[in-house]
């Protein structure tokens, strides 16, 4: 079945720098590969999604980008703020299911 | 604004006992999940509905089961509740298929078992 790999488990940057995170998967056939954002007593909240179809996607400060070839796609944050610290989780799309894969989250701390 | 609605953020409960946790969406989706969230391991799908009346297992159904007689409410039963299903539980809702605007989550319930 699905296999999703997250990469690293805590990260810790300055105000300012950029951050990435980064996910594998194991079964070529998935196609929908969304990011959530977990902040402190609240639940995952989509922040971004990527189809198969396409090999980067950007919404502001946020882009992610897949490759499919390597099955690896990944988050990039520009600009980090304080604001941006929290648990992010990959996903995959389970090929012949209508449900999701996570990765087992990353911890971001941006340090003012 | 639409809305996952899980109906304790809190609960504390003894070994053996029958545990309800509640879920409701107001977004009239068909998929509902139930996940666990435990440090290190992510989100692990225990099982999903799509439909009333509706289950599938997902990666850890043991020890759980589900009841979902209304389209808004999903029910995740312990049936004897154990110290090693102390987790934060997670519930969610989607469209179908799930990744035309994907996951809706509540807030979670945080389980302690003694």
């Amino acid at each position: 079945g699905e296999n999703v790999e997250q990469h690293p488990s805590t990260l810790s940057v300055q105000e300012g720098d950029s951050a990435v995170i980064k996910c594998t998967y194991s079964d070529s056939a998935s196609n929908y590969f969304p990011w959530y954002k977990q902040e402190l007593g609240k639940g995952p909240q989509l922040i971004i999604d990527i189809r198969s179809n396409v090999g980067e996607k950007k919404d502001q400060r946020i882009a992610v980008t897949l490759n499919k070839t390597a099955k690896h796609f990944s988050l990039h944050i520009t600009e980090t703020q304080p604001e941006d610290s929290a648990v992010y989780f990959c996903a995959a799309s389970i090929p012949h299911r209508d449900d999701m894969r996570f990765g087992a989250g990353t911890r971001l701390t941006v340090k003012p | 604004d639409v809305k996952v609605t899980q109906s304790s953020r809190y609960l504390v409960k003894r070994t053996g006992e029958k545990v309800f946790l509640e879920c409701v969406q107001d977004m009239d989706h068909e998929n509902m999940f139930w996940y666990r969230q435990d440090p290190g391991l992510g989100l692990r799908l225990i099982y999903f509905s799509y439909d009333v009346k509706m289950k599938e297992k997902g990666d850890i159904p043991e020890g759980y089961s589900v009841s979902r007689e209304k389209k808004e409410r999903f029910s995740l039963i312990l049936e004897s509740a154990s110290t090693n299903q102390t987790s934060m539980y997670l519930c969610a809702s989607s469209p179908i298929p799930s990744d035309r605007e994907g996951y809706t989550f509540g807030s979670g319930t945080r389980l302690t078992v003694v």
